[in-house]
């Protein structure tokens, strides 16, 4: 079974600062890696994906991604965040091959708290 | 619009009540889920749909129960033999390719009193 780590349960920065949310997946099989964003008492949505091609991937506000096959990771960055990224941030992973309905398996989620 | 709906917001009960939370989607997606999440823990699968008259049970569908009569419904009931039912659940749809992307609901929090 897939299983996603996020070790990072809370990570605090300032406004303007850089940030790296970690995620490490176990398969080692071709995977689809996703980012998922939740602000309090809402649902997820959907900040960036890799499917296949460039390792590095961007997504929506600023954010992107970049794919190591070899560290089974799959880290979130952005170069500058605002007060208004303070959120929580879950990668995923779905096993394409399995037939299963393309079902996700999630991390446990990393807050992340913009200071100002 | 198109989008996912959930209702409602924000459901109390009773210890011992089974109680139904609504998922519609308009968005002519052929596959629906349903998550639970905990503060720590994530999102964990309860169960899914790829297509009406058929279900699958998730990660941990004990004392959950699905329904999928119409393409754009999946009311999930939560009965009384979950033992600790209060969360936050999710609902998602996507469409039936591989490489399509769930798409998430506003949520509901249940809370068993």
């Amino acid at each position: 079974a897939q299983s996603v780590t996020q070790l990072d349960s809370q990570v605090p920065v300032f406004e303007e600062a850089p940030v790296e949310l970690r995620c490490n997946y176990s398969s080692s099989v071709s995977v689809y890696l996703f980012w998922y964003v939740q602000y309090p008492n809402q649902g997820l949505q959907l900040l960036l994906k890799y499917l296949s091609g460039s390792t590095l991937v961007k997504g929506i506000n600023g954010f992107e991604a970049e794919f190591n096959k070899s560290q089974t990771s799959f880290h979130l960055r952005k170069p500058s965040v605002h007060i208004s990224d303070t959120a929580e941030y879950f990668c995923a992973v779905s096993d394409p091959g399995t037939g299963g309905g393309n079902k996700l398996t999630f991390g446990t989620g990393t807050q992340l708290k913009v200071e100002l | 619009d198109g989008g996912i709906t959930q209702s409602p917001k924000y459901l109390f009960r009773k210890e011992g009540q089974n109680v139904t939370l609504s998922c519609e989607q308009n968005l002519n997606h052929d596959a629906m889920y349903w998550y639970r999440q905990d503060p720590g823990q994530g999102l964990r699968l309860i169960y899914y749909s790829q297509i009406v008259n058929d279900f699958q049970k998730g990660d941990i569908a004990e004392g959950y129960s699905v329904s999928r009569e119409k393409k754009e419904s999946f009311p999930l009931t939560v009965t009384s033999a979950q033992k600790n039912p209060t969360a936050f659940y999710l609902c998602a749809s996507r469409r039936q390719g591989a490489t399509d992307t769930q798409y998430f609901g506003p949520g509901t929090r249940l809370t068993v009193l």
